[in-house]
């Protein structure tokens, strides 16, 4: 039962280089979003996904895109790295969109530096 | 985000000790609270959850009470464990974004033996 899976568990990036953060589930959720954790700063939300083919913006979108063309994945994309995008990033899904009564499942995370 | 906050960010408390973790909230229109759990190096972990018409709701070792005319939230955890080190995040929805969750900054709570 594997959950919410984050790939790759560390990643190191130079100013201007662009990457994709991978995120699965296999619970088979509607809802799927990305957070980024920063000290002292709780976790805020990046972009978020209520079904395939539906993703919107949350409070921090800018500099990162997203997609859902499956249930399953919802891949992040860094276009050109900056060292402000040095975080730590996780993944969450839950059974509904309504997140109320459904609460969200995280990833592990993925904990990404830019230099 | 930033109408959610917690009162403390650290906490030391002797392991057999209840632990008193306090989180306020600034949008009164808030309807539904969860506690969330950090352990070093993984994801959140859903604890426990209260929605605004409910005034306390408890769970295996862990109470949570919601006061709203102060807009005060706290999660009680009894008879504290090693296995409670954690940092613990309160979050909120408040409608109609009820697909998103405004997170705390977040409490460590540290057990000594």
């Amino acid at each position: 039962n594997a959950g919410v899976t984050q790939t790759p568990k560390f990643q190191v990036l130079k100013t201007g280089q662009s990457m994709t953060l991978q995120c699965a589930q296999d619970m088979n959720h509607e809802y799927m979003s990305w957070y980024r954790q920063d000290p002292g700063m709780g976790l805020r939300l990046i972009h978020y996904s209520v079904g395939a083919g539906i993703t919107d913006q949350g409070e921090v979108p800018n500099g990162y895109n997203v997609s859902r063309s499956t249930t399953e994945d919802f891949p992040l994309r860094l276009l050109s790295a900056a060292p402000s995008q040095t975080s730590v990033y996780f993944c969450a899904s839950s059974y509904t969109a309504r997140t109320v009564n459904s609460p969200l499942h995280f990833g592990n995370g993925t904990r990404l530096t830019v230099t | 985000g930033e109408s959610v906050g917690l009162h403390l960010p650290t906490l030391s408390v002797q392991e057999g000790d209840n632990s008193i973790i306090n989180c306020a909230y600034s949008n009164s229109a808030s309807d539904y609270f969860i506690w969330y759990k950090q352990e070093s190096g993984k994801g959140p972990q859903f604890i426990i959850d209260i929605r605004s018409n409910m005034d306390k709701r408890q769970g295996q070792r862990v109470t949570v009470l919601l006061n709203k005319t102060v807009k005060h939230l706290s999660l009680q955890i009894a008879a504290t464990q090693p296995g409670d080190s954690a940092v613990y995040f309160c979050a909120e929805i408040y409608p109609p974004n009820d697909y998103k969750l405004s997170f705390g900054a977040g409490t460590t709570v540290t057990v000594r033996a």
